[in-house]
């Protein structure tokens, strides 16, 4: 079993639509959870940060832990074209390490 | 953020040659980081680098395989050595974002193909 788990996809929305994307993890250990966007041929770019369980928003997107199902959650209201990329989540432990441990991406395609 | 580069920004090499890939930042930084992000699998770290030290290597990479340079805070270089086919990859190198958050900015990547 992967330690951390997310669908590759491809997702396929209408423009405006909410998505929703997803992880689950098995380590009890991660406790720092990042959004990556990563466009082809291109870096990854970092989204958003959270530390622990709970919710932050930024803008149209919204982060959202829950450690107790080991379960995080990225969604992005009023999607547009240019939100088509493959979205990472990233997780590290606690305890000062500097190790990112990544799900494989979800390949996400806004259309007009 | 940081501001990385990375030459080159692809290339195709011949089975049994080595290839070194070039990180700039463009601020002093303590950690650099390198990773492999080979097709429909996860980014994986392969080895952090700092600065006066020698590399410290993921579970499954060697320092024959992969050496590392980290002459000053701003640089890095990763070799790829005796490449085979199962060697072509992205080779991404990433900084410590500092500032008291835990998160890496990634470079834009380094596409190798081995034929």
């Amino acid at each position: 079993q992967k330690e951390v788990e997310q669908d590759p996809g491809p997702l396929s929305v209408p423009e405006g639509a909410i998505v929703s994307l997803n992880c689950t993890y098995s380590n009890s250990a991660f406790q720092y959870f990042m959004w990556y966007r990563q466009y082809s041929r291109k870096g990854p770019e970092l989204l958003m940060y959270t530390y622990s369980s709970g919710n932050k928003e930024d803008g149209r997107f919204t982060a959202q832990v829950d450690k107790s199902s080991k379960y995080i959650s990225l969604f992005i209201r009023d999607s547009q074209p240019s939100d088509s990329a493959t979205y990472l989540c990233a997780l590290k432990e606690g305890g000062g390490g500097n190790k990112l441990t990544f799900g494989t991406g979800t390949q996400l395609k806004v259309e007009l | 953020s940081a501001v990385i580069s990375q030459k080159p920004s692809r290339d195709i090499c011949q089975r049994g040659t080595s290839l070194t890939i070039q990180c700039q930042v463009d601020s002093q930084v303590t950690m650099m980081f390198w990773y492999r992000q080979q097709p429909g699998q996860s980014l994986t770290l392969i080895a952090t680098a700092n600065q006066g030290s020698e590399a410290t290597y993921e579970s499954g990479f060697v320092i024959d395989k992969f050496p590392i340079s980290r002459p000053n805070l701003t640089f890095s270089t990763l070799t790829v050595s005796n490449m085979s086919p199962e060697d072509s990859s992205i080779y991404l190198c990433s900084v410590a974002a500092g500032g008291g958050t835990d998160t890496q900015y990634f470079g834009p990547g380094t596409r190798l193909t081995v034929l």
